[in-house]
């Protein structure tokens, strides 16, 4: 199985801060690389796709890059609804077999 | 567009089976996705649990391979979870999800249903 490690696994930054979260894969992945946001209650919403393509509708303060082990989410300038869990997610297993970070909880400082 | 609602017990006994069904409304399940349970324990990260095409094609989890199956219905336009043999750790949200092709053979969970709680005790 290929395993993601995110780090940090939490955060604390205020708003307008600049935060970047680290997604590492235990083998290369290409660019199979996805990233979602968790708020508490409800189901996760997709970010980034493809390491580095911005999902409809997410605003531009969100990005994405990297490829092969190493994977980053920047958020350029929080937001007060940017406070929420994120997770990256791969599929580059074949057979598919899916796997995610264990996430990554950005807190208000 | 598409909209997944996911339906079934809240309450399962320990040693049952677990069964769950996602109604896909707003698009076919025919469509060229594939279809997706995932899972979240309470105040745990997201699992993955398996996925079916509308052909029937399976993939599923290693660690939950012998107790999934996951079947279509596309007479129905849904999809449906059966997850045998559980204990309180199966307790969880569980969520359906479509896998669409964004980028080439890239794809990621774009559609999510709301999630359903389960909860395995006696």
């Amino acid at each position: 199985d290929i395993q993601m490690t995110q780090s940090p696994s939490s955060l604390s930054a205020s708003v307008g801060d600049r935060v970047t979260i680290t997604c590492r894969a235990s083998q290369s992945i290409s660019s199979y690389l996805n990233w979602y946001q968790q708020k508490p209650g409800k189901a996760p919403k997709l970010l980034i796709y493809a390491a580095s393509s911005l999902q409809s509708g997410v605003p531009s303060r969100f990005s994405g890059s990297g490829s092969g082990t190493d994977f980053t989410l920047t958020i350029s300038s929080l937001q007060p609804e940017d406070f929420a869990t994120y997770y990256c997610q791969q599929s580059y297993s074949t057979p598919p077999a899916i796997t995610f970070g264990q996430g990554t909880r950005l807190e208000i400082k | 567009q598409v909209q997944l609602q996911e339906s079934g017990p809240g309450l399962v006994k320990p040693s049952g089976t677990l069964s769950l069904t996602c109604a896909v409304s707003g698009g076919s399940i025919s469509s060229s996705n594939w279809w997706s349970w995932v899972r979240q324990p309470p105040g745990k990260g997201l699992e993955w649990i398996g996925e079916i095409y509308h052909s029937g094609s399976t993939n599923y989890n290693p660690s939950l391979k012998s107790r999934v199956t996951i079947s279509v219905d596309k007479s129905k336009n849904q999809f449906s979870l059966k997850l045998s043999s559980v204990t309180a750790a199966d307790t969880a949200v569980y969520y359906c999800a479509r896998g669409n092709y964004l980028v080439g053979a890239i794809r990621a969970f774009d559609i999510w249903g709301q999630g359903t709680m389960v909860t395995v005790s006696s």
